[in-house]
């Protein structure tokens, strides 16, 4: 596609219910990455996949959190039994292989009612 | 280990006058900076980037930033802002502890523009 896109576009989910956000990458691009964006915490990175390479998970906020990204393109960040701090807008980015600019999506809005 | 430090948290400012956001970093090696702009309800767009070479660096919109290494800072400047530029603007750096891909973010300049 033309840019990243993301999906959904807002989540409304209940406190431990698990949740699946999808990121769909610019075509070619084989680095990928899911940062979040909460009011207390600014902008944080989560995981970061390059490739066929082992993903960076030095993010992750919990083992609560996963990723993952099948055949080198869509990725999944799944949340399992969410909670409240987990609200927030979750932010997938691509970029070509050893660019320095990652193009961003617009986002997913959690919230954890 | 790296860190970057965004001085205000909002700015605001009439049509037409200048403005500079400010952003410091901290980093023991060669550093690459950039800043990203945030419009409202949207995902983060590259603004412009210092990698190497000349330290006034020109992107898009008209912005322009300075890599200043003795004063460790990358000050965000355009020199008469429109009401369109009213967004949230955001200072980066390589987290050279990580991967390619970790970015280390400020958090964040709300530039305000009012007519």
């Amino acid at each position: 596609g033309a840019g990243v896109s993301q999906s959904p576009s807002n989540k409304v989910t209940e406190k431990g219910k698990d949740v699946e956000l999808r990121c769909d990458p610019i075509s070619g691009h084989t680095a990928l990455y899911w940062y979040r964006q909460s009011l207390g915490q600014g902008l944080e990175f989560l995981i970061y996949f390059q490739g066929n390479s082992a993903p960076d998970k030095s993010g992750l906020p919990s083992d609560r959190f996963s990723a993952e990204r099948t055949g080198g393109s869509v990725s999944t960040l799944t949340i399992q039994r969410t909670q409240q701090e987990d609200s927030a807008v979750y932010l997938c980015a691509s970029s070509l292989a050893g660019a320095t600019e990652a193009f961003f999506g617009q986002g997913t809005r959690l919230t954890v009612v | 280990a790296q860190s970057v430090t965004q001085l205000d948290s909002q700015v605001p400012v009439f049509e037409e006058a200048p403005v500079e956001l400010r952003c410091n970093y901290s980093s023991s090696v060669s550093v690459y900076l950039f800043w990203y702009v945030q419009y409202p309800n949207q995902g983060l767009q590259l603004l412009l980037k210092y990698l190497s070479g000349s330290t006034l660096v020109k992107g898009i919109n008209g912005f322009e930033a300075e890599f200043n290494k003795s004063q460790t800072s990358f000050h965000l400047r355009k020199p008469s802002v429109h009401i369109s530029d009213t967004a949230e603007y955001f200072c980066a750096v390589p987290n050279y502890g990580g991967s390619q891909g970790n970015l280390i973010f400020g958090k964040g300049t709300k530039l305000s523009v009012k007519p």
